[in-house]
């Protein structure tokens, strides 16, 4: 079974600075995908940002990256220039393939504080 | 852009009873999912379902619990029996075609049930 692990309860960043959030996983799978969900205080689940497993270029959306490096089974997001919009809940979560009906696999969330 | 739409926002309902929480999945999507998020903790999944059928289903989703796509476009998930642990936050998901596309799922922003 897939886990997912967020060592990181909770960050917190002055505004325009960047941050980072960590994320490891475990899988057999060797084709798989990998997302960054935001939950501000509304608890609305919000895409980040994904990544392919086969794809070896890192994703990157306006200020959000992520740095995935597949050998250590690891998927960090990194945020730019944070806004005080950017305080939320993160989750990283794993989905095996996009074949059939998937499930999302989460870890257990980082709690990111941007202060004015 | 097309959304999931989750009623009722917020229900409170006494232990023992029965509740039936509403999705409108996005019309042209095939896949349909619930997720139960328990307040400040991660987002487990609960159930897949997929031409009328449950695809998977988690250890969570034990007898107490059903889903039901009585017409062509609700999607339900009923508990039978609340009891006060079942008070958590109850996201819908829905996705094209196993999660082709742009991206793998659309949430609905939530029901949050309390089970008083």
């Amino acid at each position: 079974a897939q886990t997912v692990t967020q060592s990181q309860p909770e960050m917190s960043v002055q505004e325009a600075e960047t941050v980072t959030l960590s994320c490891t996983y475990d899988t057999s799978e060797s084709n798989y995908y990998l997302f960054w969900y935001k939950q501000p205080p509304s608890r609305q689940m919000i895409l980040v940002i994904r990544q392919e497993a086969y794809k070896q270029q890192n994703a990157t959306e306006n200020r959000f990256s992520v740095n995935f490096q597949k050998a250590a089974k690891s998927f960090s997001l990194k945020i730019s220039d944070s806004q005080l919009g950017d305080t939320a809940m993160y989750f990283c979560a794993f989905m095996k393939s996009f074949q059939g009906a998937q499930k999302l696999v989460f870890g257990q969330g980082t709690r990111l504080t941007i202060n004015p | 852009e097309p959304e999931v739409t989750q009623t009722p926002s917020h229900q409170v309902t006494q232990m023992g009873q029965e509740v039936i929480l509403r999705c409108v999945p996005i019309s042209n999507h095939l896949y349909f999912y619930w997720y139960r998020q328990i307040l400040g903790q991660k987002v487990e999944f609960l159930v897949s379902f997929y031409n009328n059928e449950i695809s998977e289903k988690s250890e969570i989703f034990d007898d107490q619990f059903s889903v039901e796509r009585p017409d062509g476009s609700n999607f339900t998930l009923k508990i039978r029996s609340t009891k006060l642990e079942d008070s958590a936050m109850y996201f819908c998901a829905s996705s094209e075609l196993g999660g082709r596309g742009t991206y793998g799922y659309t949430f609905g922003s939530g029901t949050r049930l309390t089970v008083v």
